[in-house]
């Protein structure tokens, strides 16, 4: 079946401005992860949505940044007003979060955002 | 802070060889351990799941846990030219957010032909 996707697949905007990544997880998972990884780094977690519902949102790294699950499907993640900083893979993941032990993350593609 | 280490290499072994990738962890109570496969510029990819002490093996690959020393590693047998990537290891906490995966850094391996 199709696995997850994320769209767009590049993404270049300009310190300051307001950018929109979608996800669009397996269908049938409930659970859906959206992770961020620089250059040389492993992926590092920003939130979980169980549902509709932000579960964990611990990982997002301040209030330019946050996302929704609308109708338990598809994920926006918003980041207003760009940093340089910002700038790396933003990757989301889905699960069918059958038991929490043995459940697995599957990754989509990934946005990579570059902020000039 | 919890977190898991790898070496980052780079680790380079020839055609046919076995490639061996460590990792450790902190948090003592962790009861799950992945091993995610990366080309460059592409996403993580499961290549296995860990969960008791031991080995498990999928084909080429063998992934050995320890949750004593707190250790896990993956082998790969026969090495293969399309074996080169990063391998990331992950770990899910225990309590409350064993949801979460926290990786290393990933260990990029070379496998030369």
């Amino acid at each position: 079946g199709a696995g997850v996707s994320q769209t767009p697949s590049n993404k270049v905007t300009e310190k300051g401005k307001y950018v929109e990544l979608r996800c669009d997880p397996i269908s049938g998972h409930t659970a859906l992860y959206w992770y961020r990884q620089s250059l040389g780094q492993g992926p590092e977690f920003l939130i979980y949505f169980q549902g509709t519902g932000a579960a964990d949102d611990s990982g997002l790294p301040n209030d330019r940044f946050f996302a929704v699950r609308p109708e338990g499907s598809v994920s926006t993640l918003k980041i207003q007003r760009t940093e340089r900083g910002d700038s790396a893979v933003y990757l989301c993941a889905s699960s069918p979060l059958y038991t929490a032990t043995t459940d697995t993350q599957y990754f989509g593609p990934g946005t990579r955002l570059t902020v000039l | 802070q919890k977190e898991v280490e790898q070496n980052s290499g780079p680790l380079s072994v020839p055609e046919g060889a076995i490639a061996s990738l460590n990792c450790t962890y902190s948090d003592r109570g962790s009861q799950s351990f992945f091993w995610y496969r990366q080309y460059s510029g592409k996403s993580p990819e499961l290549i296995m799941s860990i969960y008791s002490n031991g080995d498990k093996e999928d084909g080429r690959f063998t992934a050995q846990l320890n949750k004593a020393s707190q250790y896990v590693s993956l082998l790969i047998r026969d090495s293969q030219p399309s074996d080169s990537a990063t391998y990331l290891c992950a770990v899910k906490p225990s309590g409350g957010s064993n949801y979460k995966l926290t990786f290393g850094k990933g260990t990029l391996l070379t496998v030369n032909p």
